[in-house]
C-alpha cells in the first residue's frame, strides 16, 4: 500500500507565527486531504486537493502530484490552531478508496 | 444539515465482552468506513461499507466485523474485546470517492 510521512512530527510556535506542513507519499495518489484533529478528538476537514493550491483564510495548502508532496501552510497562528494535523491519501488497493494516514504533526500554538 | 453521528460516544467494557458501535452517515453519502485510532497514532483503516456489502478490509481480525443498512447507517461490531482494542472509532461517510467526512468518534475503553 501507499506509505505516507509527515514533517515535523512535533511543532511549537508563539501565537502570529507562520508555519509549514509537509506530507511525502510513496505513489501517485487521486485525492490527498488534509484534516485537524482537535484535542477533543475531533477529526475536522481542511482541504481537499489532489493537485494545485487552495486558500481558506489563514490556512493554505499546495500539492504538488508529479513529485508526491503536499504541503499545508498556517499564517498568523492562534492557540485554537493547536492540535494534529494528518495528511491522508486515497488507497484503491482492494476496490474501496481507503484513506491511509500519516503520523500527523503535532502543534502547539503558545501565547 | 447533519453530518455524519456516531454513538455511544463513549463506552468502558471489560476483557472478553462484545461492543456494537453506530454511525449514521452524513445526508447523500451512500459509503462508510470505520477507522481505529490508538493514543497518539494516526486512523487505521478497518473496512468500508457500500450497497450493505464490505467492499475493502483493513489488516484486522475477523473479530472486528460490520454491517450496513438499507439507509446506508452502519454497526461495527468487535468481539472477545481486547486491552489493545482500546481505541478512538472513527467513522467517515462519502459519495462517489468524494471527500470522506469524519464523525465524532467513539472512545472505547477496555479494563
Amino acid at each position: 500500500g501507499i506509505q505516507v510521512e509527515q514533517s515535523p512530527p512535533d511543532l511549537i510556535l508563539q501565537e502570529g507565527a507562520n508555519s509549514t506542513l509537509r506530507c511525502n507519499f510513496s505513489d501517485s495518489v487521486n485525492n490527498l486531504q488534509w484534516f485537524h484533529q482537535n484535542p477533543w478528538g475531533q477529526l475536522i476537514n481542511l482541504f481537499y486537493i489532489p493537485s494545485g493550491t487552495k486558500q481558506n483564510g489563514r490556512l493554505s495548502a499546495t500539492t504538488v502530484a508529479t513529485e508526491r508532496y503536499s504541503l499545508l501552510y498556517i499564517s498568523s497562528s492562534q492557540t485554537t490552531d493547536s492540535g494534529v494535523y494528518f495528511c491522508a491519501v486515497d488507497d484503491y488497493t482492494g476496490g474501496g478508496n481507503k484513506l491511509t494516514f500519516g503520523t500527523g504533526t503535532q502543534l502547539k500554538v503558545e501565547l | 444539515d447533519a453530518g455524519v453521528t456516531q454513538s455511544p460516544t463513549h463506552l468502558i467494557k471489560t476483557r472478553g465482552q462484545q461492543v456494537t458501535l453506530r454511525c449514521s452517515p452524513k445526508s447523500g453519502h451512500d459509503t462508510v468506513s470505520w477507522y481505529q485510532q490508538a493514543l497518539g497514532q494516526g486512523p487505521q483503516f478497518i473496512f468500508q461499507y457500500y450497497e450493505e456489502e464490505e467492499r475493502q478490509r483493513g489488516n484486522f481480525p475477523d473479530r472486528f466485523s460490520g454491517h450496513q443498512f438499507p439507509n446506508y447507517s452502519s454497526e461495527l461490531n468487535v468481539n472477545a474485546l481486547l486491552l489493545g482494542d482500546s481505541a478512538l472509532y472513527l467513522c467517515a461517510s462519502s459519495f462517489l470517492g468524494q471527500p470522506q467526512h469524519f464523525g465524532d468518534g467513539t472512545r472505547l475503553s477496555i479494563l
